[in-house]
């Protein structure tokens, strides 16, 4: 069974520009959770959804957002980039949120902003 | 609401000592527990997970964790290190179905040849 995969793998962007990625759960999963990881602050929870409803959502700013599609893939969106969203973006995937379901991680997308 | 604390964001140890790493967790209700492992540039693994059927949880690559309700810990033990076991590590808690999973701000092991 094919594992979480996440597009692209690297990306660099400038600020001010905005980007999107995507994340596609391993099959049969339809929960899906975006982390930021950065050196400073750890994971940080962004959001969760789960068949095409958000969830659950971190502590960001209106400018991260994201959305579920009936195959259970998912894409986030980051609007006006700033330097300090350059991070390991990771996607995880579960049958089901929360419980005893573990997440299923993706490789991450490297964001670099400049 | 759940929290997890990790102490010691750094732990050193020798090739071949033991390797311990923390975690304690706060939860209203019984709670599952994971722990993961994150290698350079690559995304979590899962290590093991506590899901109330056995107190004492056997991983991969010999780790194993200990879920004490007592002292609310779930802490990760290797009897011997190797220097493949550098890398990041992060205990997670989860209750209800529908909750989200929480995340420790991970521990950094450094194996020293």
């Amino acid at each position: 069974k094919a594992g979480v995969t996440q597009t692209p793998r690297y990306l660099i962007k400038t600020r001010g520009q905005q980007v999107t990625l995507s994340c596609s759960p391993i099959s049969g999963h339809r929960s899906v959770s975006w982390y930021q990881q950065t050196p400073g602050q750890g994971l940080q929870f962004l959001f969760e959804y789960f068949s095409e409803t958000q969830r659950n959502k971190g502590n960001f700013p209106g400018r991260f957002s994201g959305r579920q599609f009936s195959n259970s893939r998912s894409e986030m969106n980051v609007s006006t980039l700033e330097l300090g969203d350059s991070a390991l973006y990771l996607c995880a995937s579960s049958i089901t949120p929360g419980g005893s379901y573990e997440q299923y991680f993706g490789p991450g997308t490297r964001l670099t902003v400049t | 609401a759940q929290s997890v604390t990790q102490l010691g964001s750094h732990v050193s140890v020798s090739e071949g000592a033991l390797v311990l790493l923390r975690c304690n967790y706060s939860s209203s209700v019984p709670p599952y527990l994971f722990w993961y492992v994150q290698y350079p540039n690559q995304g979590l693994q899962l290590l093991l997970k506590y899901t109330s059927a056995a107190t004492l949880v056997k991983g991969i690559n010999g780790f194993e964790a200990e879920f004490k309700k007592s002292e609310t810990s779930f802490h990760l033990t290797k009897p011997s290190a190797h220097m493949s076991d550098a890398a990041e590590y992060f205990c997670a808690v989860s209750d209800i179905p529908g909750n989200q999973f929480y995340f420790g701000t991970g521990t950094s092991l450094t194996v020293i040849p």
